[in-house]
């Protein structure tokens, strides 16, 4: 019962490359999120997917983009990374939203930017 | 759109009681609990709907109050496992992207023995 997996789990970038972090949800779940966490500034959401086919910006969208190609994936790519970048990533899943459902999130994604 | 929770940090000795409040700006439909150890991902506590619930977990109960946009979370007769940050989401709709969960900063929790 894998639940929501995360792909890479770690990953040291150069300023300036990119790349694209991956979340497989196995739970045939509707929604996804990706969320940024840093010291002091809690979990902040990114970008979110209430569907297949759908994205939808949340509070610190810039410079990240989303696909939600496959109901069980969402992907959250960096086009060119920044230092500012450097954080711990968890993406979550639902089985919807506005419901008694809770989120699962995965191990997370630790990112740098050198 | 972070709610804003308080306190930010709050340390306890085992046995004690601790209230963690959390408040929106934004209309909400549900408020939902994690804990976060450190190292790992936030686990589920509770989630509370419109419509002013209060809802009991083992010694870690929660209320939310609509009209007011707030919600607390009383944890009581501390144990050393209370120990750990947590988090407040808020869930609220936005007319073109449907419903979004935001978390605020978090409150970290320390019980001592």
């Amino acid at each position: 019962n894998a639940g929501v997996t995360q792909t890479p789990k770690f990953r040291v970038l150069k300023t300036g490359q990119s790349m694209t972090l991956l979340c497989a949800q196995d739970m045939n779940h509707e929604y996804m999120y990706w969320y940024r966490q840093d010291p002091g500034m809690g979990l902040r959401l990114i970008h979110y997917s209430v569907g297949e086919g759908t994205t939808a910006k949340g509070e610190v969208p810039d410079g990240y983009n989303v696909s939600r190609l496959k109901k069980q994936n969402f992907l959250l790519g960096l086009e060119s990374a920044a230092p500012s970048q450097t954080s711990v990533y968890f993406c979550a899943s639902r089985a919807q939203g506005a419901s008694n459902q809770p989120q699962h999130f995965g191990d997370g994604t630790r990112l740098s930017i050198l | 759109q972070q709610p804003v929770q308080s306190p930010q940090a709050v340390i306890l000795r085992e046995g004690e009681d601790a209230v963690i409040n959390c408040s929106s700006s934004k209309a909400l439909y549900s408020v939902h609990w994690y804990r976060q150890k450190h190292g790992e991902a936030p686990v589920f506590l509770m989630i509370l709907l419109k419509g002013g619930e209060q809802k009991g977990h083992d010694k870690i109960s929660a209320s939310f109050n609509e009209k007011k946009q707030q919600s607390s979370l009383y944890l009581t007769a501390s144990q050393l496992s209370y120990s750990g940050t947590y988090f407040c989401g808020t869930e609220s709709w936005d007319s073109n992207s449907g419903y979004a969960l935001n978390f605020g900063k978090g409150t970290s929790l320390l019980v001592t023995p």
